[in-house]
């Protein structure tokens, strides 16, 4: 079936340093995806989001990538900070007529003092 | 803006028992909420989607009756779990979406079923 992963479970970064986070997705009809950053005991926090025709949008500290030839969508995260410490979620939404996101695996990120 | 709410933040309950969800959008009106239930170290997985004045509409394998949802104004939406059972226990997560595609999320309920 269609699926969103996630190439690594989790990633440690030194705080100050940039942070990049990948998802790859396999639905070719999607043509919206999101961000997203959940931490522990919270709810998922919309963090930034792109469609189809970008394929690089810009946000505080923020940038997402959407590469669709190869089907791969990054986020990149600028002067990671320990508040960045978080799990984040991808997820894609197929152009079906419907509102209903696929959710990607996750990816921890764990930043280093 | 765009704010959504659960009560309780957790729950812990016998079981056997039923328990009510609320999710509130605090400052826009959802025309569609979503209910998600989260393990813990896992995804989100999606239950079921509600429009306001309509039946559910529930994914496969998710007993409708198991899990009552009532979307019963453009601010409010609610999961009961009925008879729970302590493989119900999970995180449950509500989320609203207006005009636009985005969703966005409660703070999540605890529910733990003794």
């Amino acid at each position: 079936g269609e699926s969103v992963g996630l190439h690594l479970p989790t990633l440690s970064v030194q705080e100050g340093d940039n942070s990049i986070i990948n998802c790859a997705y396999s639905n070719s009809a999607s043509d919206y995806f999101i961000w997203y950053k959940q931490e522990s005991g919270k709810g998922p926090q919309f963090i930034i989001d792109i469609r189809s025709n970008m394929d690089k949008r810009q946000g505080q500290r923020v940038t997402v990538l959407l590469n669709k030839t190869v089907k791969h969508l990054s986020l990149q995260i600028a002067a990671t900070q320990p508040g960045d410490s978080a799990v984040y979620f991808c997820a894609e939404n197929p152009s079906s007529g419907t509102y209903k996101y696929i959710f990607g695996t996750g990816t921890r990120l764990k930043v280093l003092a | 803006g765009a704010v959504v709410s659960q009560h309780p933040s957790w729950v812990i309950c016998k079981s056997g028992t039923s328990v009510k969800i609320e999710c509130r959008s605090l400052d826009f009106q959802a025309t569609t909420m979503f209910w998600y239930r989260q393990f813990p170290k896992q995804s989100l997985m999606l239950m079921a989607t509600s429009n306001e004045g309509s039946k559910a509409t529930y994914e496969q394998g998710v007993e409708k009756d198991k899990f009552l949802i009532n979307h019963a104004s453009l601010t409010l939406s609610t999961l009961t779990v009925t008879s729970a059972h302590p493989e119900d226990s999970s995180f449950y997560i509500c989320s609203a979406s207006r005009t636009g595609r985005a969703q966005y999320f409660g703070p999540g309920t605890r529910l733990t079923v003794l």
